[in-house]
């Protein structure tokens, strides 16, 4: 089945460690996405890229980077200067950028220990 | 900068009780509003996507309506499975990201 792989389902992050998200597509989508969802509240783009070895930064990018050397992958890394970790992480892929019928991962909660 | 509202937060209804949930959107150039459907520690699940007001969709016991201002995702006689958040988001003219709204959660009483 096609479809988009999220992995771990939960991660535990202790202070000062940067920790990795992974993101796999078979979906051959060209544009990839990562969101953070904090409750109470909408989801928040913080990278997405439209093709390969390019991506830009979301509306809350700051203590996050991301690579994307492949078209089926996308991981997201989450620095130690991202000082308020603790949120439910969610990659989604897209046909093209600006085609924003979103496929989402089942998503990877982080919490700090 | 574009806005989505969602309202109510939250509606509990009795199975077989049809009702409305809300998005309120300010965009520049609407170039499509999208619902989504999430169940909880998982991600969205696309359901809609509306271009022009007007425009109606269907699926199942959801339909979405899209006025200049405003759509409705109306749910007709829902059963438990409907339970779920439902998320607004609109894709405007000015950019290539969707702005989500905080959703509404749904719960259906057997």
């Amino acid at each position: 089945d096609g479809g988009i792989t999220q992995s771990p389902k939960y991660l535990f992050r202790k202070e000062g460690q940067n920790v990795t998200l992974s993101c796999e597509q078979n979906l051959n989508h060209d544009a990839m996405y990562w969101y953070r969802q904090d409750p109470g509240q909408g989801l928040r783009l913080i990278y997405y890229s439209q093709i390969v070895n390019d991506f830009q930064k979301g509306d809350i990018a700051e203590g996050y980077s991301v690579s994307r050397e492949k078209k089926e992958s996308f991981p997201l890394t989450v620095t130690s200067a991202q000082k308020n970790p603790t949120a439910f992480y969610l990659c989604a892929s897209s046909i093209y950028g600006g085609n924003e019928k979103l496929f989402f991962g089942s998503g990877t909660q982080l919490s700090v220990l | 900068e574009d806005q989505v509202t969602q309202s109510p937060e939250a509606l509990r209804l009795q199975e077989g009780e049809s009702s409305s949930l809300n998005c309120s959107y300010t965009v520049s150039g609407l170039r499509g509003l999208f619902w989504y459907r999430q169940d909880p520690g998982k991600g969205p699940e696309f359901l809609f996507t509306l271009y022009s007001a007007g425009e109606e969709k269907e699926k199942e016991r959801l339909k979405a309506t899209l006025t200049k201002k405003e759509s409705f995702l109306h749910i007709t006689a829902p059963k438990p499975e409907d339970s779920a958040t439902y998320l607004c988001a609109v894709l405007g003219g000015s950019n290539y990201k969707l702005t989500f709204g905080k959703g509404t959660l749904l719960t259906v009483n057997p």
